[in-house]
């Protein structure tokens, strides 16, 4: 099967700049996430999706991020107007099911540096 | 809130010996899982872990999880040089996961 779907894996953005981010999961999984990794982290959860619902944003700086998943397949993460602060990898997972065994197929990743 | 520690967060060790990884986390999940992360790279998973006394193996790896202790181990057997890589454990709250901090491991000749 394809595996997750992400673009672009490189960005280098000025600060105050806008950035949009795409992922494309696994055909038919439910359920999206979006995680940011900051250099020598481990992922930090930024939002989760089932199907086309937000189910936990909690951790999402909403002030200057934000996501949308269109009609329950591909995602787009936006961060407007970017910090410094914001240079990570982006990485997109998707899951079959939320709550589970099942285990989560991360994408490549968006690595973005903020100057 | 949840809080997943991993120790040691770095391990340098020779080809052929043995080692273990640790996590520990601070609430009740049934679910706990390991990923790989080569530089560069997206996490492979490892294991999914799913309830007490759980034990998978694969190849020079195996992970256990102990629900009452709160804890994981992956123990590493006679390690090679293909096995260096970051390994993070994440555990299952709700919908999602939380991760440790990861341990780098460097398997030296």
């Amino acid at each position: 099967e394809a595996g997750v779907a992400q673009s672009p894996r490189y960005k280098i953005i000025e600060k105050r700049q806008s950035v949009a981010f795409w992922c494309n999961p696994i055909s038919g999984h439910a359920t999206l996430y979006w995680y940011q990794q900051i250099l020598g982290q481990g992922p930090k959860l930024l939002i989760q999706f089932q199907n086309n619902g937000v189910v936990d944003d909690s951790q999402l700086p909403k002030d200057r991020f934000s996501a949308e998943r269109l009609k329950g397949v591909d995602s787009t993460l936006k961060i407007q107007p970017a910090k410094l602060e914001d240079s990570a990898v982006y990485l997109c997972a998707s899951s079959l099911q939320s709550i589970g065994g099942y285990g989560y197929t991360f994408g490549s990743g968006t690595r973005l540096t903020v100057v | 809130e949840l809080k997943v520690e991993q120790n040691p967060l770095f391990l340098s060790m020779q080809e052929g010996k043995n080692y273990t990884i640790y996590c520990n986390y601070s609430t009740t999940s049934d679910r706990l899982y390991w990923y790989r992360q080569d530089p560069g790279k997206s996490l492979e998973s490892l294991f999914v872990l799913l309830s007490n006394g759980a034990v998978k193996q694969e190849g020079r790896l195996m992970a256990s999880l102990d629900t009452k202790a709160r804890l994981s181990t992956l123990h590493i057997t006679a390690a090679v040089h293909d096995l260096s890589a970051t390994y993070f454990c994440a555990v299952g709250l709700s919908g999602d996961m939380r991760f440790g901090a990861g341990t780098r491991l460097t398997v030296k000749p």
